[in-house]
């Protein structure tokens, strides 16, 4: 059974580095380039970017390149998402999810994580 | 603003069938048949349900259907069911800058 299982939720304040995790399991980690979507309170989703875990290439939404940082152990079948220096605006709900695609193209997302929820308030 | 316009909210009784547009531009729904649709119910993860503009993924019941003309395209539910009540999503690659685009969500209420 394919399953992405995220870490838990955050509470931080204005400032501080952050980052969330996305393990898979179920299927070939290194197979199936990982997105993180963002949602933010009562709205709708946006996606933010990709990476390829068999080397850690990333494609990054223009709205999110340079505010947010993708990454990867494919050792452990784990996708990552941070921050170095949060804002309130980044209080949301974060998914991980499972992209089918080729090259550039990306067809649609199959899997998808549960979820972690960041807060952030001073 | 989203990329992609949905309308914010449809409703319908049990037994009807509803239809949610999507609106895009010749940059992304109107190139591409790489449109898809997502389920979402309160306080729950997203869910496929339509794939590659019409294909429906193992397991999502043949009550709904996906279709696209031009810049538009389109998510149908037969048969309504309460359970069916949910926030929908659709979503199109947009190239290779862009990449992909969602829609702002529409709501459905099953009367």
């Amino acid at each position: 059974e394919v399953q992405l299982v995220q870490s838990g939720a955050e509470v931080k304040k204005p400032g501080e580095s952050l980052r969330i995790s996305c393990k898979g399991s179920g299927y070939s980690f290194t197979s199936y380039w990982i997105s993180w979507v963002r949602q933010m309170p009562g709205k709708g989703l946006e996606w933010m970017g990709r990476i390829d875990p068999s080397d850690s290439y990333t494609n990054y939404s223009p709205s999110f390149q340079g505010h947010v940082t993708i990454s990867a152990d494919k050792s452990i079948s784990t996708a990552y998402l941070q921050w170095s220096s949060l804002k309130a605006s980044d209080t949301a709900m974060y998914y991980c999810a499972r992209l089918q695609g080729s090259g550039w193209y990306i067809y649609y997302f199959d899997y998808w994580g549960q979820g972690t929820l960041v807060t952030v308030s001073s | 603003q989203s990329a992609l316009t949905q309308p914010a909210s449809v409703s319908g009784s049990p037994g009807q069938s509803i239809t949610i547009s999507c609106t895009g531009t010749s940059s992304d729904v109107g190139s591409y048949n790489l449109v898809s649709w997502y389920q979402q119910h309160p306080g729950k993860a997203p869910k496929l349900m339509i794939y590659e503009v019409s294909k429906r993924p193992s397991g999502v019941s043949n009550r709904f259907s996906g279709s696209k003309s031009g810049n538009t395209a389109s998510l149908t539910i037969s048969g309504l069911q309460a359970e069916d009540e949910a926030d929908y999503y659709c979503c199109s690659y947009a190239g290779s800058s862009t990449h992909v685009v969602f829609g702002g969500g529409t709501k459905l209420t099953v009367l």
